[in-house]
């Protein structure tokens, strides 16, 4: 079992629809977790972090949490076309060494 | 504002000449650099983990002795590959981590805008 996992996709929307990203993480003493997006050629750039069970909303961005299921997961409300990119989870696990997962590709069609 | 850059951005050099990639946190110390290597549609390949003024933590697999680590000050890290060759070329791409604070404040990775190494 991978330590994050996460549907390589890719994963397909309409242009203003919901995208959502899911991720499952092993180790159960993780304490935060994270969202990049990286787009083709770029390196990562933070979304979002989440360290507490909930939501979390940043303008179109809201990360869940559950640690009990051990998932995190974006909702990208309104997806735009610049909004395709391929979504990488990280988390840090409990030994405090950061595990990204291989990431999600999103395509928004116009 | 946390901001990573690096240096080159891209570069050329034919096989077995060494090449340095500088790694700058511009507006915070980092304690923590982390350098990855990513292939052409892969994820990204941790490398190894830099504390300033340590020696460099290697991921399994990763030649030390190929992947020069130096972490000097608390604002420059840099990765030098020795004696390139065509199976190196690959994007890499360093991170920062911020110093003191909270644990939750110092564990966000700040990503650099990545060097593409290209070895003829």
């Amino acid at each position: 079992q991978k330590e994050v996992e996460q549907n390589s996709g890719p994963l397909s929307v309409p242009e203003g629809a919901i995208a959502s990203l899911n991720c499952t993480y092993s180790d159960r003493g993780s304490q935060s977790f994270f969202w990049y997006r990286q787009y083709s050629g770029k390196s990562p750039e933070l979304i979002m972090s989440i360290y507490s069970n909930g939501d979390k909303e940043d303008g179109r961005f809201t990360a869940q949490l559950n640690k009990a299921s051990q998932y995190v997961s974006l909702l990208i409300r309104d997806s735009q076309p610049s909004d395709s990119a391929t979504y990488l989870c990280a988390v840090l696990t409990g030994g405090f060494k950061t595990i990204f997962g291989a990431g999600t590709r999103l395509f928004v069609k116009a | 504002g946390a901001v990573v850059s690096q240096h080159p951005s891209r570069v050329i050099c034919k096989s077995g000449t060494s090449v340095k990639i500088e790694c700058r946190s511009l507006d915070f110390q980092a304690t923590t650099m982390f350098w990855y290597r990513q292939f052409p549609k892969q994820s990204l390949m941790l490398m190894a983990t830099s504390n300033e003024g340590s020696k460099a933590t290697y991921e399994q697999g990763v030649e030390k002795d190929k992947f020069l680590i130096n972490h000097a000050s608390l604002t420059l890290s840099t990765l030098t590959v020795t004696s390139a060759h065509p199976e190196d070329s690959s994007f890499y791409i360093c991170s920062a981590t911020r110093g003191g604070g909270t644990v939750i404040s110092t564990d966000t990775q700040y990503f650099g805008p990545g060097t593409r190494l290209t070895v003829l």
